[in-house]
């Protein structure tokens, strides 16, 4: 049972690059988020998505485009990396069903522009 | 838009020692409320949840937490800690209402280091 998982796991880019960061569960899971952690800051939501073909904006999207053509993945692509966009990525997952809206996190891929 | 406080950014212990960390959130209605851990270099994990009943709750390894609603506070507890509780703990909570689509909101986190 993989779960949720992201790739690359760890990633340098150069300032002005295109990035994309995957991510990929496989509980059928209807939403799916991704967040970004940097210190003094805890989570902050960049983007999610209710479902295939449907996203919306987070606290801090600016910077970020998403996609989510099947519902296993999730892809986050930062346009035009700056270097304010070093940061640890989480994605995460939950199901649209139940009551507890629990949120089930994938590894993370921390990435550094520089 | 809701929010999330955490009061300790840093909990420094000894082994054996009681944990107490502060959680408060800004919303007045029905709430899920959740504890995170992240231990050093891996990924969030559940360590307990309240969404109804009991306002007691028990997690994992230990933990457990108490919902007050009249103080708006979710407060994660531990009688004795251990080495292996160092870890980062992450407060979060969600409204199962409205145009939330079910996000969770986090605190900035309690960085909670326990020495042997």
């Amino acid at each position: 049972d993989a779960g949720i998982t992201q790739s690359p796991r760890y990633k340098i880019t150069e300032t002005g690059r295109q990035v994309t960061l995957m991510c990929h569960q496989t509980w059928s899971h209807s939403y799916m988020f991704w967040y970004r952690q940097d210190l003094g800051h805890g989570l902050r939501l960049i983007y999610y998505s209710a479902a295939a073909d449907i996203t919306d904006k987070g606290e801090v999207p600016d910077g970020y485009v998403v996609s989510r053509s099947k519902t296993e993945n999730f892809p986050l692509t930062l346009e035009s990396a700056t270097r304010s966009q070093t940061s640890v990525y989480f994605c995460a997952s939950r199901t649209s069903g139940g009551s507890s809206y629990e949120q089930y996190f994938g590894p993370g891929t921390r990435l550094t522009v520089t | 838009a809701q929010s999330v406080s955490q009061h300790n950014h840093h909990v420094i212990l000894s082994e054996a020692a009681s944990l107490e960390l502060g959680c408060n959130y800004s919303y007045g209605g029905t709430v899920n409320l959740f504890w995170y851990v992240q231990y050093p270099g891996q990924h969030l994990q559940l360590l307990l949840k309240y969404f109804s009943g009991d306002p007691l709750v028990k997690g994992i390894k230990g933990f457990e937490a108490e919902f007050i609603k009249s103080k708006f506070s979710f407060n994660l507890r531990k009688p004795s800690v251990q080495w292996s509780d160092t870890a980062e703990y992450f407060c979060a909570v969600n409204a199962p209402r409205g145009s939330t689509l079910g996000r969770l909101y986090f605190g900035r986190g309690t960085q909670l280091t326990v020495w042997p």
